[in-house]
């Protein structure tokens, strides 16, 4: 069974404080993804990644940076995190098959609350 | 640039009857891809279906098909003898040949009366 796992359900953190939010993949796959998901808003890509410490930015990057030093795990970092990042955090990865889009598979999401 | 919506936010279904489930989208590419992603209470999305755009042919997954217009941009879900694990949120999304990067609709809640 596919699997893709996030190191919290739910994080309450402070403003200002420094957050770290892990997703692992254990099926190979090269693509990573997170989004964050609002109501009324659906999901918004922030970074993805196509490989090994490779990073792009998605539609809404600011205030994020990304890490993957390892193929299964793909970081997701606030800086300095503001009350404007409570949100849900989902990630994602996908397989990088030429020529057919492969489906993504999700994370159960990081409910994070910053206060 | 892609665009996906969905203008209704929430939807109700009899449990057995027939839903439609909206979405229309914007792309300038003429190699990309649609789908659908059900999100249940607990969170964790899953894909329920999908559709290459090259192919006229509408995608069907048992009880869920699709309803592919091209020309006019829309790709609406259909879900058969609705159930009450069909309640969910669900999301639209697309997709171009070249990445993997999706863009999705805002989500629909859809909810099944027993």
């Amino acid at each position: 069974d596919v699997k893709v796992t996030q190191s919290s359900r739910y994080l309450v953190k402070r403003t200002g404080e420094k957050v770290f939010l892990e997703c692992v993949q254990d099926m190979d796959h090269e693509n990573m993804f997170w989004y964050r998901q609002d109501p009324g808003l659906g999901l918004r890509l922030i970074y993805f990644s196509y490989d090994v410490k490779m990073k792009e930015k998605g539609d809404i990057p600011e205030g994020y940076s990304v890490s993957r030093e390892k193929k299964e795990r793909f970081s997701l970092i606030l800086e300095s995190a503001s009350t404007n990042q409570t949100s849900m955090y989902l990630c994602a990865s996908s397989s990088k098959t030429s020529g057919i889009m492969d489906e993504q598979f999700f994370g159960p999401g990081t409910r994070l609350t910053v206060l | 640039a892609q665009t996906v919506t969905q203008s209704q936010p929430e939807m109700s279904v009899q449990e057995a009857e027939t839903v439609t489930l909206s979405c229309t989208y914007d792309t300038s590419e003429s190699d990309y891809y649609l789908f659908w992603y059900k999100q249940p209470p607990s969170r964790q999305m899953i894909l329920v279906i999908r559709q290459e755009a090259y192919k006229q042919q509408n995608a069907t997954e048992n009880r869920f098909s699709v309803n592919f217009q091209k020309a006019a941009k829309s790709f609406s879900l259909k879900i058969s003898d609705s159930q009450l694990g069909d309640a969910a949120m669900y999301f639209c999304a697309s997709a171009t040949g070249a990445n993997s990067k999706l863009t999705f609709g805002k989500g629909i809640t859809l909810s099944v009366r027993p």
